[in-house]
């Protein structure tokens, strides 16, 4: 079966600092890959997606960036925290580029910047 | 542009019957999904329907009118448990999922 790991779960650093949030799938292979970010009592953000290695594509200019090296790993970084990007951050992975199928989630990570 | 519309809170009784609504205007349809989503927690995968009409799945029921850019996720036997956020997504013509900001639902004994 296939499972998505996420990690941290929790985070908590100060504002300039840099940021690497790391998520792995295993038992599937060529997944599409996405980071989302989810404000309180707000929906999923779409940050960035991935439909294989070393192809990012960028949904919202900001702060971060997005790296695939492994066909099943998938990195969420920022050279410079802003206070801004604090919010709980969740990958997710679905198979298919053109068909509906579900998205799964990792357990997510919250980021408190501070 | 693309909208989802959710109900931002609802209540209801442990026990009751309640049916979530959503509303939306896409670039395209290939399908409507709902999740559950409990504070602090990821969402988790309730139902899919693409076709209009009703989905059953034990206690709860997803409907989708195509026609009508709209979808309703129904709740039986309310249980505490049932107590979390409710969103809903729609995949677009890209195949990319656009998500609502998701309904609150409070369950009171």
């Amino acid at each position: 079966s296939q499972t998505i790991h996420q990690w941290p779960a929790t985070l908590v650093q100060p504002v300039g600092s840099p940021l690497s949030l790391e998520c792995t799938v295993e038992g599937t292979s060529n997944p599409n890959l996405y980071w989302y970010r989810q404000a309180a009592g707000r929906g999923l953000q779409l940050l960035f997606y991935s439909v294989g290695i070393g192809q990012i594509s960028s949904e919202v200019p900001q702060n971060l960036s997005a790296s695939r090296p492994q066909d099943r790993q998938f990195i969420l970084s920022s050279k410079k925290l802003l206070l801004s990007d604090s919010g709980f951050y969740l990958c997710a992975w679905r198979l298919g580029e053109w068909e509906s199928t579900e998205a799964f989630f990792g357990q997510g990570t919250r980021l408190t910047v501070v | 542009g693309q909208n989802i519309d959710q109900p931002t809170e609802m209540t209801a009784t442990e026990g009751a019957i309640v049916q979530i609504n959503c509303t939306y205007q896409t670039s395209g349809f290939n399908g409507l999904f709902w999740y559950q989503q409990h504070a602090g927690e990821a969402p988790t995968f309730l139902s899919y329907n693409v076709l209009d009409g009703l989905e059953e799945k034990g206690r709860f029921s997803s409907f989708l009118s195509r026609s009508k850019g709209y979808s309703y996720l129904l709740l039986k036997e309310l249980q505490m448990k049932d107590s979390a956020s409710y969103l809903c997504a729609v995949m677009d013509s890209n195949y990319q999922l656009i998500w609502g900001a998701g309904t609150k639902l409070i369950i009171k004994p």
